[in-house]
């Protein structure tokens, strides 16, 4: 059974920072990995999707990585803001078939400016 | 306006008490789910629906129902609220592709006494 676990639980950090997000997971026969950001009364926003066959994904400041062997994927976070503050959804859709998407607990940034 | 809405957004109800949340989009896509959200877990599946006839149980699906009235309309129903149904409930959609990203809504935060 797929489980997607992430660490640290919460994360605060100064403005400016660069930081990494983790994310684990126990399968590596994936479909698709996906981080999201949760703000609270909005609901969940995807942020980069990686195919099983991409090692990286990049839009602007942020940079997912996928290690499948490693069950592993970090996402990178580069000069951090206080917009950035927010919960971070790691979610895993098996490669076996199907849609169900397994989501880790989250990570919650706090930017202090 | 929101691609995808819910309503209530908040909700404080009485153990015993039927409940229903609703959910409405406007992207078009064919899937529709419901989600719950719970403190250090990730979201857990509770129903999804392919189209209008199909209805699916997810993970956690007892104590829970689901109508899917039209395409863009799926409704959660608890029949008898129980205090650890107190969460956080997410509705999302996607299209019919496997590609698919799933786009949610922006939650109703349960509260059962």
């Amino acid at each position: 059974k797929q489980e997607v676990t992430q660490i640290p639980a919460a994360l605060s950090v100064p403005e400016g920072e660069n930081l990494v997000l983790n994310c684990s997971f126990t399968d590596s026969a994936i479909y698709n990995l996906q981080w999201f950001r949760q703000d609270p009364g909005k609901g969940l926003t995807s942020l980069l999707l990686i195919q099983s066959s991409q090692r990286e994904q990049t839009s602007g400041r942020l940079n997912a990585s996928l290690d499948k062997s490693s069950g592993r994927s970090t996402l990178y976070i580069a000069a951090s803001q206080p917009g950035d503050s927010a919960t971070y959804l790691c979610a895993v859709r098996p490669g076996t078939g199907g849609f169900k998407t397994i989501f880790g607990a989250g990570t919650r940034l706090f930017v202090k400016a | 306006d929101a691609d995808v809405t819910q309503t209530p957004r908040n909700r404080i109800t009485k153990t015993g008490k039927r409940i229903m949340l609703e959910c409405s989009q406007t992207k078009g896509h064919d899937r529709m789910y419901w989600y719950r959200q719970d403190p250090g877990l990730g979201l857990q599946l509770i129903y999804y629906s392919f189209d209008v006839k199909d209805i699916n149980k997810g993970e956690i699906s007892d104590g829970y129902s689901v109508s899917r009235q039209a395409q863009a309309k799926f409704s959660l129903s608890l029949e008898s609220a129980i205090p650890n149904q107190t969460a956080l409930y997410f509705c999302a959609t996607s299209d019919s592709g496997r590609m698919g990203t799933q786009y949610f809504g922006p939650g109703t935060r349960l509260t059962v006494l």
